[in-house]
């Protein structure tokens, strides 16, 4: 059971490169989401989907693009990428957030941008 | 503006008990979630409250009031493989998560 799964696990980026994460859930769920977590942060909200072809922004979406054209895959791209962006990326699943669904998370995508 | 507080790090003994705090103040409330995230690794539910009280799941536990805006873990028998970071988030009146920077449980012999 491969749970989330994102693609890739590192990469490593010149700045003004750009390049699409890949995130892939097998547990039927409808909503998926995009953060990113920084030394000293909490989990910061990218953008998040509630079903398939729709998007939303969340927290911090500048610099960053969606989209979700099947339920089971939500793609993250970086337009120009830049310093700033280096940071772990994590992609998380959930049933409709009502009650005590809990997010289920992918291992993160390791970004460095020089 | 929505802010969760906890604390950066924290140390304590194998087979101890260890209480790790998280206080907040959000726009709305629908529930507060811990999680755990090993180094490098993926953060992994533990637990879930929305009304007041204690919830225990084997050798943790969850507290929450809701009316003092606060919430606590409760890691009982400590074991090695403990050590590592516990994130708060509580869900707003958007249903959306905002998470805790999380604190760094490190377990000594």
């Amino acid at each position: 059971n491969a749970g989330v799964t994102q693609t890739p696990k590192f990469r490593v980026l010149k700045t003004g490169q750009s390049m699409t994460l890949l995130c892939a859930q097998d547990m039927n769920h409808e909503y998926m989401y995009w953060y990113r977590q920084d030394p000293g942060m909490g989990l910061r909200l990218i953008h998040y989907s509630v079903g398939e072809g729709t998007t939303a922004k969340g927290e911090v979406p500048d610099g960053y693009n969606v989209s979700r054209l099947k339920k089971q895959n939500f793609l993250l791209g970086l337009e120009s990428a830049a310093p700033s962006q280096t940071s772990v990326y994590f992609c998380a699943s959930s049933f409709p957030e009502v009650g005590n669904q809990p997010q289920h998370f992918g291992d993160g995508t390791r970004l460095s941008i020089l | 503006g929505q802010n969760i507080d906890q604390p950066t790090e924290m140390t304590a003994t194998e087979g101890a008990i260890v209480q790790i705090n998280c206080t907040y103040q959000t726009s709305g409330f629908n529930g507060l979630f811990w999680y755990q995230q090993h180094a490098g690794e993926a953060p992994t539910f533990l637990s879930y409250n929305v009304l007041d009280g204690l919830e225990e799941k084997g050798r943790f536990s969850s507290f929450l009031s809701r009316s003092k805006g606060y919430s606590y873990l409760l890691l009982k028998e400590l074991q090695m493989k403990d050590s590592a970071s516990y994130l708060c988030a509580v869900k707003d009146s958007n249903y959306q998560l905002i998470w805790g920077a999380g604190t760094k449980l490190i377990i000594k012999p």
